[in-house]
């Protein structure tokens, strides 16, 4: 399975503030998501990287408060903008190698605290 | 909509035990159907998956689960569990290649000594 770091590991910011999150995976990969953990939750889907265009975003989620870069099969970044306490989560990037599978395998994650 | 359940929060056994893990989606066609564990402040790892064939799948760490279609289950099970073992399982199902993962709320293990 790929291996998939994300930085920061941690983080904490005051609100109305921006942070970038980024993920690097060390192969080639077809695609790439973000996702979200709210305390004590699930996971929900974001956002999907797409490379060379813009992000799909899932129902709730917009660009402008979650813009979305991928560069290349192997990096990518999302940003969490003007920030308020209720963006306080963990942010995940997992990757899909649809030439090698169907699962998804996910990075350490983010864990945000917004004050 | 598409819809994962996890019936049990919050699951207490003893070390040694057998444990069983509940799963529950709601759609009509036979989707991926995955486990995922999360210890304390980590990412995720999968531990097993089924896409279609056998329907008892073996997975790491000595975790098998079996997909039951009349049931649209997919319970997760390890004869004897380890204190390690403790941590957040997660339940996940995707209908496509490519495709979003929709997961389960989670279930919390503890494991007694």
């Amino acid at each position: 399975s790929a291996v998939i770091s994300q930085k920061p590991s941690r983080d904490i910011c005051q609100r109305g503030t921006s942070l970038t999150i980024q993920c690097q995976v060390d192969s080639q990969v077809t695609m790439m998501f973000w996702y979200r953990q709210q305390p004590g939750q699930s996971l929900t889907l974001i956002a999907t990287a797409n490379q060379g265009s813009e992000a799909t975003y899932e129902s709730g989620f917009v660009i402008d408060k979650f813009p979305i870069s991928r560069p290349n099969l192997t990096f990518s970044t999302l940003t969490v903008s003007n920030m308020s306490p209720e963006d306080s989560s963990i942010y995940l990037c997992s990757v899909e190698d649809l030439e090698r599978g169907v699962e998804q395998y996910f990075g350490p994650g983010t864990r945000l605290t917004v004050t | 909509a598409q819809s994962v359940t996890q019936p049990d929060i919050h699951i207490t056994v003893s070390e040694g035990a057998s444990l069983e893990l509940r799963c529950n989606y709601s759609y009509g066609a036979t989707p991926y159907l995955f486990w995922y564990v999360q210890s304390p402040g980590q990412g995720l790892q999968l531990l097993l998956k089924y896409f279609s064939g056998d329907t008892l799948v073996q997975g790491i760490k000595g975790f098998e689960a079996e997909f039951k279609r009349s049931q649209s289950s997919f319970n997760l099970r390890k004869p004897s569990v380890h204190w390690s073992d403790a941590a957040e399982y997660f339940c996940a199902v995707g209908y496509n290649q490519g495709g979003k993962l929709i997961f389960g709320q989670g279930t919390e293990l503890s494991v007694k000594p």
